[in-house]
């Protein structure tokens, strides 16, 4: 079955430097994997996505995801953290094996992320 | 403004009393979906739609029901609600299953369920 992993519950990181939320994922076949980004009150957005090509993916807020084959991961990044940036983050993958031949979307625990200013 | 709207966004209820959330996208997507919120547990998928009339369950069905008899509009209803089903809950969309569409979902602003 297909699987996503956040290990880290919370990520503190200071303000202008690097951020990195971790993701791992388990797939039969090629994955497609997302970020999404949830702020207080708010529903989920879209962040950035992997379907195939590059290794690294760019996305939005400045936001960029490194794929990795061999160490099955799909790590979030910035190069410089917003105090803007603190929110719940949110990995997925999507699962083709729905019976009406659809897709479902699992997704991890999800990983807080607090920029200190 | 593209959106998915949910009503209500806030709604206290006693065990047993049948309630429906409301789901609306002016999207056109032929994809959508119910999700729960819980602490530490991420989402979870419920139900999903892949068109009108065509509905398959996701990894947390049991207690909830769906229907989607018209595309823009995919209701879940809760039969006779248990206090396990207090939840935050989220529908989104997607524009369709078919390449070269990826799957990206768009979320409506989550429904606070409290059943006491």
């Amino acid at each position: 079955a297909q699987s996503v992993a956040q290990p880290e519950d919370q990520v503190n990181v200071a303000e202008g430097n690097p951020l990195t939320v971790k993701c791992t994922y388990s797939v039969s076949g090629n994955p497609y994997l997302f970020w999404y980004v949830q702020y207080p009150n708010r529903g989920l957005q879209f962040l950035l996505k992997y379907i195939t090509g590059d290794n690294l993916v760019k996305g939005s807020y400045g936001f960029e995801a490194e794929f990795n084959k061999s160490q099955t991961s799909f790590h979030l990044k910035k190069p410089s953290a917003l105090v803007s940036d603190s929110a719940l983050y949110f990995c997925a993958v999507r699962d083709m094996t729905g019976s009406t031949g659809g897709f479902k979307t699992i997704f991890g625990a999800g990983t807080r992320l607090f920029v200190k200013a | 403004e593209a959106q998915v709207t949910q009503n209500p966004r806030y709604l206290i209820t006693v065990t047993g009393k049948k309630l429906t959330v409301t789901c609306s996208q002016n999207m056109n997507h032929e994809y959508m979906s119910w999700y729960r919120q819980d602490p530490g547990l991420g989402l979870r998928q419920i139900y999903y739609s892949m068109n009108v009339e065509v509905t398959d369950k996701g990894d947390v069905p049991e207690g909830y029901k769906v229907s989607r008899k018209e595309k823009r509009n995919f209701p879940l209803i809760l039969e006779s609600p248990s206090p396990n089903q207090t939840s935050l809950y989220f529908c989104a969309s997607s524009l369709s299953v078919a390449a070269p569409n990826t799957g990206e979902l768009f979320f409506g602003e989550g429904s606070r369920l409290t059943v006491l």
